[in-house]
């Protein structure tokens, strides 16, 4: 069975600094891993995936993440954080030769401080 | 349209009652998710569409919810029987095989 472990339940930061908001799969074959952000009372907006090819990838807002398949993680990052950056953050994975369906992780609250 | 539409966004109901939540999904997305996500809480999966293949129902937390998507585009989740626990924010979302899943606003069900 597939799962996400988002180990952090909420990450503080002051403004202008780098953030890092961590998590782990597991899954059965290849992963398709994606990272999702929800603003308060507003719904959860895409902001970057992992399919194939190269480690890092980049996504909106200038976050990036980098699939590292030894130690099974998908982290999150952004060298300069913002304050409008505070928000609840998921992480999901799908498995490939499970069936395709996604499962998201228990989410990490991004708080940015001015 | 252009995203997921779901329906109604808000929804209150006594306990005991059944109540039926649509997810209209994005046109030509074969895959459909349901999720409940309590108050500020993450996202449990509930049910997975996937073209006309046998729906992954693993996530279902009783047998009093059943939801069903008709010609591959509609879908309704149903709760029967509704307890104080069911309440929580409902999110339908709906992808590509290979792609991003986009969400609804979601249905917000209070049980009272």
């Amino acid at each position: 069975a597939q799962s996400v472990a988002q180990p952090e339940d909420q990450v503080n930061v002051a403004e202008g600094n780098p953030l890092t908001v961590k998590c782990t799969y597991s899954v059965s074959g290849n992963p398709y891993l994606f990272w999702y952000v929800q603003y308060p009372n507003r719904g959860l907006q895409f902001l970057l995936k992992y399919i194939t090819g190269d480690n890092l990838v980049k996504g909106s807002y200038g976050f990036e993440a980098e699939f590292n398949k030894s130690q099974t993680s998908f982290h999150l990052k952004k060298p300069s954080a913002l304050v409008s950056d505070s928000a609840l953050y998921f992480c999901a994975v799908r498995d490939v030769t499970g069936g395709f369906k996604t499962i998201f992780g228990a989410g990490t609250r991004l708080f940015v401080k001015a | 349209g252009a995203g997921v539409s779901q329906s109604p966004s808000n929804k209150v109901t006594e306990k005991g009652k059944d109540v039926e939540l649509r997810c209209d999904p994005i046109s030509g997305h074969t895959a459909l998710y349901w999720y409940r996500q309590s108050l500020g809480q993450g996202l449990e999966f509930l049910i997975y569409f996937q073209g006309n293949s046998a729906p992954d129902k693993s996530g279902l937390p009783s047998d009093r919810f059943s939801a069903e998507r008709t010609g591959g585009s509609v879908s309704t989740l149903t709760i029967q029987r509704t307890q104080q626990e069911d309440s929580a924010v409902y999110l339908c979302a709906s992808s590509l095989q290979v792609a991003e899943a986009f969400f609804g606003q979601g249905t917000r069900l209070t049980v009272v």
